[in-house]
């Protein structure tokens, strides 16, 4: 069955540190893989996809993240957080016809100045 | 950047009664989906609409709910009779002719008393 877990339910990290949020997927298929993020009181904003080639993709405000086949993961990382990153982030994965998306329950991220 | 627009943002309906929560995708879009997501779970598929028709549905999309695109511009998530686990936030969002990007709103909280 098609599923997308995310460990971390929250995750603090201080303004200016590294980051990395967890995805692992399972999909039986070639996965289309997404972050969206959510600001409150916003709706779901695509920060990136990976369909397929290069395995590490380059998103929107800095963000990145990388397909590892082998693991099922696909990790979102930024080198140096802001604190208007502060949000709760979600990863997908997308049918093979993106009829639907199977969405994880999300990590939300506390900046600390 | 062109928005999917939702309306209302709030809505607080007794058990039992009909809700409409309406949705204007982008205008030139063709894919049209509703999504939900009860506090604290996944953001969780409902439905998929395209060629003004129902493509896929998920099992939580029961005889209660139907969608409509009564216009042009509108698409519309329909709930009969209202139970208490029906609240949720819903989303709508909406994915041009390739439809690998989707589009959300930022969503209307549905509250069922």
């Amino acid at each position: 069955a098609q599923s997308v877990t995310q460990p971390d339910i929250h995750i603090t990290v201080s303004e200016g540190a590294s980051l990395e949020l967890r995805c692992n997927y399972s999909y039986g298929a070639t996965p289309y893989l997404f972050w969206y993020v959510q600001s409150p009181g916003q709706g779901l904003q695509l920060l990136l996809k990976y369909f397929s080639g290069d395995t590490l993709v380059q998103g929107i405000k800095g963000f990145e993240a990388e397909f590892k086949r082998s693991q099922s993961s696909f990790n979102l990382r930024k080198p140096s957080v802001h604190w208007s990153d502060a949000a709760e982030y979600f990863c997908a994965v997308g049918a093979y016809n993106f009829n639907k998306f199977y969405f994880g329950s999300g990590t939300k991220l506390n900046v600390k100045p | 950047e062109p928005e999917v627009t939702q309306t209302p943002s709030h809505q607080v309906t007794q058990m039992g009664q009909e809700v409409i929560l309406r949705c204007v995708p982008i205008s030139n879009h063709l894919y049209f989906y509703w999504y939900r997501q009860i506090l604290g779970q996944k953001v969780e598929f409902l439905v998929s609409f395209y060629n003004n028709e129902i493509s896929e549905k998920s099992e939580i999309f029961d005889d209660q709910f139907s969608v409509e695109r009564p216009d042009g511009s509108n698409f519309t998530l329909k709930i009969r009779s209202t139970k208490l686990e029906d609240s949720a936030m819903y989303f709508c969002a909406s994915s041009g002719t390739t439809n690998e990007k989707l589009f959300f709103g930022s969503g209307t909280q549905l509250s069922v008393l």
